[in-house]
């Protein structure tokens, strides 16, 4: 089955604790994405990635980091996490060549 | 002033009723246009996308496009209780970048 996948799905840490949420999809797709959705703020950029070794901000990087090394995999770091990180998190993926973002199906994270 | 703008709703809809959602953007670069359907506690689904001025169709739903008043919208028909989610509007940007600019999204229902 084509998807998207994401780990943890809920996770409650403490700031200033590093923690990573692994993304991985198995349709082969080169573009790879991080938002983060908060009430009424909507689904913001986090990061993106065009293909392996390449990334870009979107409109919200302060604070994340990502990496590319495999096509399949595009984890979000949080070196330091604060509070204001708090959010549900969705990584998507698309083909090039296509509009067309497949979600994963998120990830509730709480910093306190 | 945000890029995009998308009334947040909450919209009620008797079963079969005609619904329009909205928004406005203010960015020109602005070149794909797409509307994503996300129920509760889900990842959001890609409904309909376009690069056009102009209307487009699937079924009981229509995108429509217009660039020279910066405003695109979505109808559905015959609207059923399936179909009450939040509805996102989605823009992107191809000049030199490639993000996504997600609106805030309508929260719809429809009353059986």
């Amino acid at each position: 089955e084509a998807q998207v996948t994401q780990n943890p799905r809920y996770l409650i840490t403490v700031t200033g604790k590093k923690l990573t949420v692994t993304c991985s999809q198995n349709m082969n797709h080169e573009y790879m994405s991080w938002y983060r959705q908060d009430p009424g703020l909507g689904l913001r950029q986090i990061y993106y990635s065009m293909n392996v070794e390449v990334t870009d901000k979107g409109d919200v990087p302060e604070g994340y980091k990502v990496s590319r090394k495999e096509k399949r995999n595009f984890p979000l770091i949080l070196e330091s996490p604060s509070p204001n990180q708090t959010s549900l998190y969705f990584c998507a993926s698309r083909s090039t060549g296509t509009e067309e973002q497949y979600f994963g199906p998120g990830t509730r994270l709480t910093v306190t | 002033q945000k890029e995009v703008e998308q009334d947040p709703g909450p919209l009620s809809v008797p079963e079969g009723a005609i619904v329009s959602l909205n928004c406005t953007y203010s960015n020109s670069a602005f070149q794909y246009f797409m509307w994503y359907r996300q129920y509760s506690r889900k990842g959001p689904e890609l409904l309909m996308y376009t690069y056009s001025s102009g209307n487009k169709e699937d079924g009981r739903f229509t995108a429509q496009v217009d660039k020279s008043s910066k405003y695109i919208s979505l109808f559905i028909r015959d609207s059923q209780p399936s179909d009450s989610a939040t509805y996102l509007c989605a823009m992107i940007t191809t000049s030199g970048t490639y993000k996504y600019i997600f609106g805030t999204g309508t929260r719809l229902k429809v009353l059986a």
